[in-house]
């Protein structure tokens, strides 16, 4: 079975600086993957996907991501951090069946 | 556009007692269907999920269970709730057929006291 691991658990960043969550997946073939973000009390938002093609993909909200076959990696970085950006951030991978798995999430703080 | 809901917004249970959550989807047809809950601190657990109506799979066997009654409704039931069934329900929906792509609704807040 695919499994996802977000290695951080918190994540404190000073505004303006910039911004890499960590995200590897266990997956056999080339994976789906997505970067979702939920702010306190909400849903998940999608922030961006990889199925294939450009292995850099543009997200909302100035976020992109790199997905690193060698590495089984799917970091998301932003240059330049924004108050408003302090969420918790989820790494997914899909998985037979239409369904997603995903990682234990990273809390982001951000400081001013 | 696409749009999902879910009511209640928040709820406070005593033990024992019996749970309804309603999610619904405008703007899609045939949509998949998926109920997560997220414990305090913990990452998402997918519960169920639906590709149509009448169709239930469930991936954690609990004292919960879902029903599709209508193309683009999905109801998570208890008969009994239990303490540990707080958390935050999430109900999401993707395209039909073979995607993986998952749109959330905003999320039930369930406190069983």
């Amino acid at each position: 079975a695919q499994s996802v691991t977000q290695p951080d658990i918190h994540i404190t960043v000073s505004e303006g600086a910039s911004l890499e969550l960590r995200c590897n997946y266990s997956y056999g073939a080339t994976p789906y993957l997505f970067w979702y973000v939920q702010s306190p009390g909400q849903g998940l938002q999608l922030l961006l996907k990889y199925f294939s093609g450009d292995t850099l993909v543009q997200g909302i909200k100035g976020f992109e991501a790199e997905f690193k076959r060698s590495q089984s990696s799917f970091n998301l970085r932003k240059p330049s951090v924004h108050w408003s950006d302090a969420a918790e951030y989820f790494c997914a991978v899909g998985e037979s069946g239409n369904k997603l798995v995903f990682g234990a999430g990273t809390i982001l703080r951000v400081k001013s | 556009s696409q749009t999902i809901h879910q009511w209640p917004a928040t709820l406070v249970q005593p033990v024992g007692s019996p749970l309804s959550l309603e999610c619904t989807v405008e703007g899609t047809s045939n949509p998949n269907l998926y109920w997560y809950r997220q414990a305090a601190g913990r990452g998402l657990q997918l519960l169920f999920y639906s590709v149509g109506i009448g169709q239930i799979s469930s991936e954690v066997p609990q004292n919960l269970s879902a029903s599709r009654p209508q193309d683009r409704q999905f109801i998570l039931s208890s008969k009994k709730l239990l303490l540990s069934d707080s958390g935050f329900y999430l109900c999401a929906w993707s395209v039909g057929g073979t995607t993986y792509e998952q749109y959330f609704g905003p999320g039930t807040r369930l406190t069983v006291t």
